[in-house]
């Protein structure tokens, strides 16, 4: 079975450009993650859905950061405009319905570089 | 603030030898999760101990939860130069994940 797909794996983009990674949840999966990782603050949720619907929005990541479940099995983040202080491994999560926030597999991750 | 945070930032040992990451959490969870997460990879659950359970197992790895103290242990035995990776603790309330900022263990020959 595949597991959670993302992609690009690595994105350079120049301050106030637009990006949008993609994710691509486990088959059969109804609950969708965004997070973003750093060094210094470690990982902070940016988004949740339940079956498409979202449950979480973000709180402070929300003026530049929008995620989107465009049907059971894509989502996309999109950050515009982009920042320096942006930089940092995104990463998208996806579990069963049953699982939860107990049971999430992660995907590889996409290295945002924002220069 | 960290509302979950490993006590160590980095440890080392040598292949064979046990190995033991503590977390401390804040708030009243519904779960403790282990993480670990190797270079270029996403984190993967290692084991999940529910706030009624007092110690679980998952072959080498042995996951303990103290709800009075608010405090976890993992534990590795028989450590492999393949477990070097970052060991996050991460308290569950709801679909709220709360990350440590991880524990990065190094195993060495």
């Amino acid at each position: 079975d595949a597991g959670v797909t993302q992609t690009p794996r690595h994105e350079v983009a120049e301050k106030g450009q637009t990006i949008i990674l993609k994710c691509e949840p486990v088959s059969g999966h109804n609950d969708l993650f965004w997070y973003r990782q750093t060094k210094i603050q470690g990982l902070e949720l940016l988004s949740y859905f339940r079956s498409k619907s979202l449950m979480e929005d973000g709180g402070a990541f929300k003026d530049r950061f929008k995620a989107e479940m465009l049907n059971s099995s894509f989502s996309t983040l999109k950050i515009q405009p982009t920042e320096p202080k942006d930089s940092a491994v995104y990463l998208c999560a996806s579990s069963s319905r049953t699982g939860g926030a107990l049971e999430q597999y992660f995907g590889p991750g996409t290295r945002l570089t924002v220069l | 603030s960290q509302l979950a945070e490993e006590n160590s930032w980095a440890l080392s040992v040598h292949e064979g030898e046990s190995v033991t990451v503590n977390c401390s959490y804040k708030t009243s969870i519904t779960a403790l999760q282990w993480y670990r997460q190797k270079s270029g990879k996403g984190p993967a659950q290692l084991i999940l101990i529910r706030s009624n359970e007092r110690e679980k197992r998952n072959g080498r790895l042995r996951a303990t939860l103290d709800t009075s103290s608010q405090s976890s242990s993992l534990s590795i035995t028989a450590t492999r130069c393949e477990d070097t990776a970052v060991y996050f603790c991460a308290s569950t309330g709801g679909y709220k994940v709360v990350f440590g900022s991880g524990t990065r263990l190094l195993v060495s020959p």
